[in-house]
């Protein structure tokens, strides 16, 4: 079984501010972990991935996100927001297993609400 | 190229009707998901296609939910004898395969469907 939680369901930064997105797993088997972006009407665009190659994993658009296995953690940051990056932000998982998973059927979090302010 | 797409943007219908919402995966791609996104259950798993294998529908939530997917390609989600708590937008996403980790989801930007 897999679960993923996002702490903070709303996050409000100054532009140009770190952001940091927090995202804590569960799971049975070595995860494969995600970040998606969500903007309005649109659909949901892949971030970055961690997929056991290196714990620290950068993305479009200036994010990155390290995985943490003691903590169970894959927390995304930006070092500094720009308007542009306001959306809703969700964390995935994917599990693995002898008889080949499907790495597209992902248990999401609830998603973050990404507001940057001037 | 050409994304996901799919039809309609919105639908409005009402409580009891049955509902055809279509997914164009992008071409090539042999993988095709449906999600459901709503207030209350954030982001669930519906079913998945690959290739000619049988879709895994563990994620279905009734027996009113069925989906096909014809020649490989276009995939119907049909809802029958719809219900308020139905209401949602359903995303459709493909991938080139979905048994590798390299092949990431291209989400199409959904259908709202509303049920009165």
């Amino acid at each position: 079984a897999q679960s993923v939680t996002q702490l903070g369901s709303h996050v409000s930064v100054s532009e140009g501010a770190l952001v940091l997105l927090r995202c804590n797993y569960s799971s049975s088997v070595p995860p494969y972990l995600f970040w998606y972006v969500q903007y309005p009407n649109q659909g949901l665009q892949l971030l970055l991935k961690y997929t056991s190659a290196a714990t620290l994993v950068k993305g479009i658009n200036g994010f990155e996100a390290e995985f943490k296995k003691s903590e169970t953690s894959f927390h995304l940051t930006k070092p500094s927001a720009h308007m542009s990056d306001a959306a809703e932000y969700f964390c995935a998982v994917s599990g693995r297993n002898a008889g080949g998973t499907s790495y597209g059927k992902l248990t999401f979090g609830q998603g973050t609400i990404l507001t940057v302010h001037p | 190229g050409a994304g996901v797409s799919q039809s309609p943007s919105n639908k409005v219908t009402e409580k009891g009707k049955d509902v055809e919402l279509r997914c164009d995966p992008i071409s090539g791609h042999t993988a095709l998901y449906w999600y459901r996104q709503s207030l209350g259950q954030g982001l669930e798993f519906l079913i998945y296609f690959q290739g000619n294998s049988a879709p895994d529908k563990s994620g279905l939530p009734s027996d009113r939910f069925s989906a096909e997917r014809t020649g490989g390609s276009v995939s119907t989600l049909t809802i029958q004898r719809t219900q308020q708590e139905d209401s949602a937008v359903y995303l459709c996403a493909s991938s080139l395969e979905a048994t590798y980790y390299n092949s990431p989801l291209h989400f199409g930007n959904g259908t709202r469907l509303t049920v009165t």
